[in-house]
């Protein structure tokens, strides 16, 4: 039990497809993260979610669509792909609700995308 | 904006022996936070060590201590008594201590292989 579960595991798709990833955590945490990360640089944060508001875009693509609706979860919507999206995708929480205490984040095992 | 540099790709060592896997940084704060987080093939991105810019005294964590140098912005992770499970890729991670949540700045990773 990792405290913070993905789905799925491992996704191929194509690029007019569209599909969602799934987070759950049970830690009871305030605030959700999504990372991107690809072979060879360092992870990469799309959003940020604190007490289900979005308060980081880091400039990601709108084909890249977050989803808070608690604070238990949190969805990626994706669609219209490209083949560079390719990625492993983790999600993390961790406790902070404001004032940013350097809480430790507990990531998920990620999901595993291929664009076809 | 932050930077995280891990010059080592990819480091060896056998079982029993001790590592030291490299990290710099660069920032302009003053307060914040240094991770160590190891990922396994699992994929799992799980904490190791966390240090605070404003404790002198370097964090330790069973088999794992860290050789903080504040003013060089330097972050190393000493294993000792390195065990095969121990092989994984390590990353160097920052956060501030401003905002509302624990955004990780990481670095691009060093895979360690423990070998017998």
């Amino acid at each position: 039990e990792t405290g913070v579960t993905q789905t799925p595991r491992h996704l191929v798709m194509g690029m007019t497809n569209k599909k969602s990833l799934k987070c759950e955590q049970h830690l009871g945490h305030n605030a959700m993260y999504w990372y991107k990360q690809s072979a060879k640089k360092p992870l990469e944060l799309m959003f940020v979610y604190n007490f289900k508001e979005q308060t980081e875009n880091n400039s990601v693509p709108s084909r890249f669509s977050p989803e808070c609706p608690n604070s238990s979860h949190l969805f990626l919507h994706l669609h219209t792909l490209q083949p560079e999206d390719s990625a492993l995708y983790l999600c993390a929480s961790s406790q902070d609700g404001t004032g940013g205490y350097g809480q430790p984040q507990h990531f998920g095992d990620g999901t595993r995308l291929s664009i076809l | 904006a932050q930077t995280v540099t891990q010059s080592q790709p990819e480091m060896s060592v056998q079982e029993a022996e001790t590592v030291t896997l490299s990290c710099t940084y660069d920032t302009s704060e003053n307060n914040y936070y240094l991770f160590w987080y190891k990922q396994p093939p699992s994929r799992q991105m799980i904490l190791v060590i966390r240090q605070e810019a404003y404790k002198q005294q370097n964090a330790t964590e069973n088999r794992f201590s860290v050789n903080f140098q504040k003013a060089a912005k330097s972050f190393s992770l000493k294993i000792s008594d390195s065990q095969l499970g121990d092989t994984a890729m390590y990353f160097c991670a920052f956060t501030s201590m401003s905002g509302t949540a624990s955004k990780l700045t990481f670095g691009t990773g060093t895979r360690l292989q423990v070998t017998l």
